[in-house]
């Protein structure tokens, strides 16, 4: 069983640029979350796909935006990036239908904006 | 919306004696409880959860408590280890969408 996997690791953008984030989930879940980690602060829920569709969102701007695909990966996309984008942003998978509400986290993208 | 507010930010303890984190939530709806921990440079992991239909739960050296009146529950962690050191978070959410709102994290330390 793979684990969920992000990608870039680390990458490093100039403000009023767009970037793409990517995940694939764990084998077999069917939901995708995006959380923002900002250094020394807890991780916040940016929103959530379940099979395709918009199932949830935090207090973030239009221009975050995300999609998710057939086999459940997904993508974060941010446009117009401000410095303050400046975060870890983690992915995490779940199996909507399981009880146990466990989200399985990657290792997360490193953006760095200047 | 949810509000977690989670102390301390930092603790300190020697190997072997016993850490406590405690975590306080606004929404009386919220009846999942999870704590996850996180090590540098990778993504949290859950290590324990509790629901609002118990007022404790038990795994080995870990234990989470819930007191759903005060709307407060703690995390437990005793013999600590060196291993043991990372930034926890804990959590709170409602039944269903199951999305969690995080507290600031504790980095916990413990020295051998």
């Amino acid at each position: 069983e793979t684990g969920v996997t992000q990608s870039p690791t680390h990458l490093i953008k100039t403000r009023g640029q767009q970037v793409t984030l990517r995940c694939s989930s764990q084998s077999g879940h069917n939901t995708v979350s995006w959380y923002q980690q900002a250094l020394g602060q807890g991780p916040q829920f940016i929103f959530q796909y379940y099979r395709e569709e918009e199932n949830g969102r935090g207090n973030f701007p239009p221009r975050f935006s995300g999609l998710q695909f057939p086999n459940y990966s997904s993508e974060l996309n941010v446009n117009a990036l401000e410095l303050d984008d400046s975060a870890l942003y983690l992915c995490a998978s779940s199996l909507s239908r399981q009880n146990t509400g466990e989200l399985f986290f990657g290792e997360g993208s490193r953006l760095t904006v200047l | 919306g949810e509000n977690v507010e989670q102390h301390p930010s930092t603790l300190s303890v020697q190997e072997g004696d016993s850490a406590v984190i405690k975590c306080t939530y606004s929404d009386s709806a919220s009846n999942y409880f999870p704590w996850y921990k996180q090590e540098l440079g990778k993504g949290p992991q859950l290590i324990i959860d509790i629901r609002s239909n118990v007022g404790e739960k038990k795994d080995q050296r870990i234990a989470v408590t819930l007191n759903k009146t005060a709307k407060h529950f703690s995390l437990h962690i005793t013999e600590t280890q060196p291993e043991d050191s990372a930034v926890y978070f804990c959590a709170a959410s409602k039944g269903g969408s199951y999305i969690p709102t995080f507290g600031r994290g504790t980095s916990l330390i413990v020295h051998p």
